[in-house]
């Protein structure tokens, strides 16, 4: 079964910091990996995903994640943290199974942003 | 991409009752996922439901406890039956598309079983 690991359940950055959240996969085929945000009390929303097209993936909000076949890493990066970015980030894979390619998600990763 | 819709959007529920809850696109997909978010924690496949045939089950989830329709291609409905306060949690609906399987979700119903 393909999975993500999401390293780090809770994140602090300040104001114009990086951000980086950290993903590794385990896939014994090449993965299709995924990036969602979920601000509070809402639903999920799809940040960037991998297509195998390119390794460094832009998505919206300035945000970007870079493939890594070798350490098997999908991270989340982003060069200067915004307050609205404070949010759960959840990695996903997606799974052909008998449920079709549903996702697995990782346990998420809580960004705080300071001032 | 896709727009996605439920209702309702929250609820308060006495154990022991069911509740039903829709999930409306605004566009013809074949696949529908139906996830629970429990508080606090990642979120979890429950079934997918496909029109025109029975929903498949992850392991861990009754069709009998969650009972799922799928009339056609744009609702679903995912009931949750006789509750208790172990089934408080965020459902969500989310369907596939656009191209490379990535899913949209919908803005979830928070459900609390009292």
């Amino acid at each position: 079964a393909q999975s993500v690991t999401q390293l780090g359940s809770h994140v602090s950055v300040s104001e114009g910091a990086l951000v980086l959240l950290r993903c590794n996969y385990s896939s014994s085929v090449p993965p299709y990996l995924f990036w969602y945000v979920q601000y509070p009390n809402q639903g999920l929303q799809l940040l960037l995903k991998y297509t195998s097209a390119a390794t460094l993936v832009k998505g919206i909000n300035g945000f970007e994640a870079e493939f890594k076949k070798s350490e098997t890493s999908f991270h989340l990066t982003k060069p200067s943290a915004h307050m609205s970015d404070a949010a759960e980030y959840f990695c996903a894979v997606s799974e052909n199974s008998n449920s079709g390619y549903a996702l697995n998600f990782g346990k998420g990763t809580s960004l705080l942003v300071t001032p | 991409s896709a727009v996605i819709s439920q209702k309702p959007s929250r609820d308060i529920c006495q154990r022991g009752t069911s509740l039903t809850i829709q999930c409306q696109v605004d566009s013809q997909v074949t696949m529908m996922f139906w996830y629970r978010q429990q508080p606090g924690q990642s979120l979890t496949l429950i079934a997918t439901a496909n029109q025109g045939s029975e929903a498949t089950y992850e392991s861990g989830f009754v069709i009998d406890k969650f009972p799922i329709s799928r009339p056609n291609l744009t609702f679903s409905t995912l009931t949750v039956s006789n509750m208790s306060p172990e089934d408080s949690s965020i459902y969500l609906c989310s369907v596939r598309a656009g191209g490379l399987y990535e899913q949209y979700f919908g803005p979830g119903t928070r459900l609390t079983v009292t």
